[in-house]
């Protein structure tokens, strides 16, 4: 079985500043981990996923995240957060494509502020 | 490339009402469908998936349910609504890595 945790249901931080957003997963099998952002009354955004090979994955808008096995950590940083990266971010793990192993499961998400 | 449409965006209903949200994938065949349902500080929880037509497994027991009618159709329904059906409820199509979402539903039950 999979299970995720973010720490921390809001976070806030200035405009300049550094984001980091906690991810801690557990998970019986090789894990996929994913980053999603979503704004307001909208869908889900892949921001960046790791499947196998360079634990540190870069994606869209800046963001990029550290695959830990050893601390069954995923956590996504920004060295400068904008404006326009408030938003909900959310946490999810599969196993491979195949079978209910595949099913994402989603962290309750972290609601990042950024203040002017 | 593939895109997912899902609607209506927004949905008031009556406690009682019947209820059904379709989801429909274009570019792709025999994706795996999800629906997720969104309660506010709950996170997204996984009701149905699906991985080919007429093949629904339930992830919650509930007062919903999932069909497949066809390859790339994907429909939630419930035959009686309660005050807790609502949330944003969201679709979903698996590629071989990552889940592509739709835009959502938001349904208010009152």
């Amino acid at each position: 079985a999979q299970s995720v945790t973010q720490l921390g249901s809001h976070v806030s931080v200035s405009e300049g500043a550094l984001v980091l957003l906690r991810c801690n997963y557990s998970s019986s099998v090789p894990p996929y981990l994913f980053w999603y952002v979503q704004y307001p009354n909208q869908g889900l955004q892949l921001l960046l996923k790791y499947t196998t090979g360079a634990t540190l994955v870069k994606g869209i808008n800046g963001f990029e995240a550290e695959f830990k096995k050893s601390e069954t950590s995923f956590h996504l940083t920004k060295p400068s957060a904008h404006m326009s990266d408030a938003a909900e971010y959310f946490c999810a793990v599969s196993g491979t494509y195949g079978g209910s192993q595949g099913n994402l499961i989603f962290g309750k998400g972290t609601k990042l502020s950024v203040k002017p | 490339s593939q895109t997912i449409h899902q609607w209506p965006a927004t949905l008031v209903q009556p406690v009682g009402s019947p209820l059904s949200l379709e989801c429909t994938v274009e570019g792709t065949s025999n994706p795996n469908l999800y629906w997720y349902r969104q309660a506010a500080g709950r996170g997204l929880q996984l009701l149905f998936y699906s991985v080919g037509i007429g093949q629904i497994s339930s992830e919650v027991p509930q007062n919903l349910s999932a069909s497949r009618p066809q390859d790339r159709q994907f429909i939630l329904s419930s035959k009686k609504l309660l005050l807790s059906d609502s949330g944003f409820y969201l679709c979903a199509w698996r590629g071989r890595v990552f889940c592509t979402f739709g835009s959502g539903t938001r349904l208010t039950v009152v």
